[in-house]
């Protein structure tokens, strides 16, 4: 299936500070990108979709101010916590669609775990 | 409101026995769904899916039925393997997967050798 990478799997910073999170798919095109968040033992809940070359979709309750969103290409989209506070420690996943027998099909990345301090 | 509905946080199945975990959703308009497996700190790895228009899709062990009419769906392991210990996930999608998808809260399996 298709391949989608996240860089860095893992980051600790201070309370204040910004991190960046990379969002790769790597054997295919994808103009759609999203971004989930997971809290132990709980679903996955969406945070945005960002389409190639426009401004995110953010869900209801999820700061767009906060949580920047860029999808610069076709193989990359970036999320940006700004500002992170100790509450924004999760579990922070990205998915791209790929066709699949004429249908998207979102194919995930492997997570980065954030931890601030 | 939940969309889509997984019932059973947990099941435990024998090695080399059927795993049936089982996902029901109430939009209609879903036309599009898909299981994802899960390990802890790890993104979800697609399994199989399933479009409206079928009813069975089968790959290897893994085989999804669809019930439209009463909106539920199912996954079924056999055999199952302790390697299939994990959390699964059911999401549904609109639209032929143009929409976001939406997850059920999943159901840990447990197969014990």
């Amino acid at each position: 299936g298709a391949v989608v990478s996240q860089h860095p799997s893992r980051v600790i910073c201070k309370s204040g500070t910004s991190v960046k999170i990379e969002c790769r798919s790597l054997d295919f095109q994808a103009t759609t990108m999203f971004w989930y968040r997971q809290f132990p033992k709980q679903s996955l809940m969406l945070m945005a979709t960002s389409n190639e070359g426009s401004k995110a979709t953010y869900e209801q309750g999820v700061e767009k101010d906060k949580f920047l969103i860029n999808h610069a290409s076709l193989t990359l989209s970036t999320l940006t916590v700004t500002s992170a506070h100790p509450e924004d420690s999760s579990f922070y996943i990205c998915s791209a669609s790929d066709v699949l027998q004429g249908f998207e099909t979102q194919y995930f990345g492997p997570g980065t775990r954030l931890l601030v301090l | 409101d939940q969309q889509v509905k997984q019932n059973s946080p947990s099941l435990s199945v024998q090695e080399g026995r059927i795993s049936i975990l089982n996902c029901d959703y109430t939009n209609s308009m879903f036309d599009y769904f898909l299981w994802y497996k899960k390990y802890p700190a790890e993104g979800p790895t697609f399994l199989i899916s399933i479009s409206s228009i079928k009813d069975k899709n089968e790959d290897g062990r893994f085989t999804v039925f669809l019930n439209k009419s009463a909106k539920h769906l199912s996954l079924h392991i056999v055999p199952s393997q302790p390697g299939d210990s994990a959390v699964y996930f059911c999401a549904a999608s609109a639209n032929s997967g143009n929409t976001p998808l939406v997850f059920g809260k999943g159901t840990r399996l447990s197969v014990i050798a």
